[in-house]
């Protein structure tokens, strides 16, 4: 089955360290996303790729890095200097970049102390 | 002012009722995107629309471009149906942002 996995589905950290997010799709999708979700907010843009080896920062990427050496892998790292990491992170994924429908993962809930 | 508003907020509806979910928007747009957000937290995309009517089994959604207005309905709501429901609009010209907005939590009690 074709789709978009995200791992761990909760994880905990302590404050200070940083924290690898994974995303993996087999949609063979070129573009893909990385958004935070936080309690009534809407979904905000953290990072995306349109392509391999390219990736630009979204609205709120500061504390946040990212890297796309594979099509299929889109890997968010959580560092210190983001300042409130505690967040619902959803990874999504669409054929190009653009006015196209984007697939979602199950999120992976991160909680730091 | 948020750039997309969805009302209402909460919603509460017992089952077999219709229902109706707002979306306003204030910028010009390429598409508009219903999803759909069960408890666990995953998201699926029910609807990508820019004019006139989908429908979907017991889903439809509607848009008005004149307007900057999109509305979905449920008929013959269901328990399964609990949900939040999220509006998202794509921007018109260059990248094409997606803009979220906060969701509509329904709850059909059976």
């Amino acid at each position: 089955d074709g789709g978009i996995t995200q791992s761990p589905k909760y994880l905990f950290r302590k404050e200070g360290q940083n924290v690898t997010l994974s995303c993996e799709q087999n949609l063979n999708h070129d573009a893909m996303y990385w958004y935070r979700q936080d309690p009534g907010q809407g979904l905000r843009l953290i990072y995306y790729s349109q392509i391999v080896n390219d990736f630009q920062k979204g609205d709120i990427a500061e504390g946040y890095s990212v890297s796309r050496e594979k099509k299929e892998s889109f890997p968010l790292t959580v560092t210190s200097a983001q300042k409130n990491p505690t967040a619902f992170y959803l990874c999504a994924s669409s054929i190009l970049a653009g006015a196209y429908e984007q697939y979602f993962g199950p999120g992976t809930r991160l909680t730091v102390t | 002012k948020n750039e997309v508003e969805q009302s209402p907020q909460n919603l509460t509806a017992q089952e077999g009722e219709f229902i109706t979910i707002n979306c306003s928007y204030s910028v010009g747009i390429s598409a508009l995107h219903w999803l759909q957000q069960h408890p666990g937290g995953g998201i699926v995309s029910l609807f990508m629309l820019s004019s006139g009517k989908k429908k979907h089994g017991r889903l439809i959604a509607t848009i008005n471009i004149q307007e900057k207005h999109s509305s979905l309905h449920i008929t013959a709501s269901h328990p399964r149906d609990s949900a939040v429901y999220i509006c998202a609009v794509r921007s018109s010209g260059g990248y094409q942002k997606v803009t979220f907005g906060t969701g509509t939590k329904l709850q059909v009690i059976p």
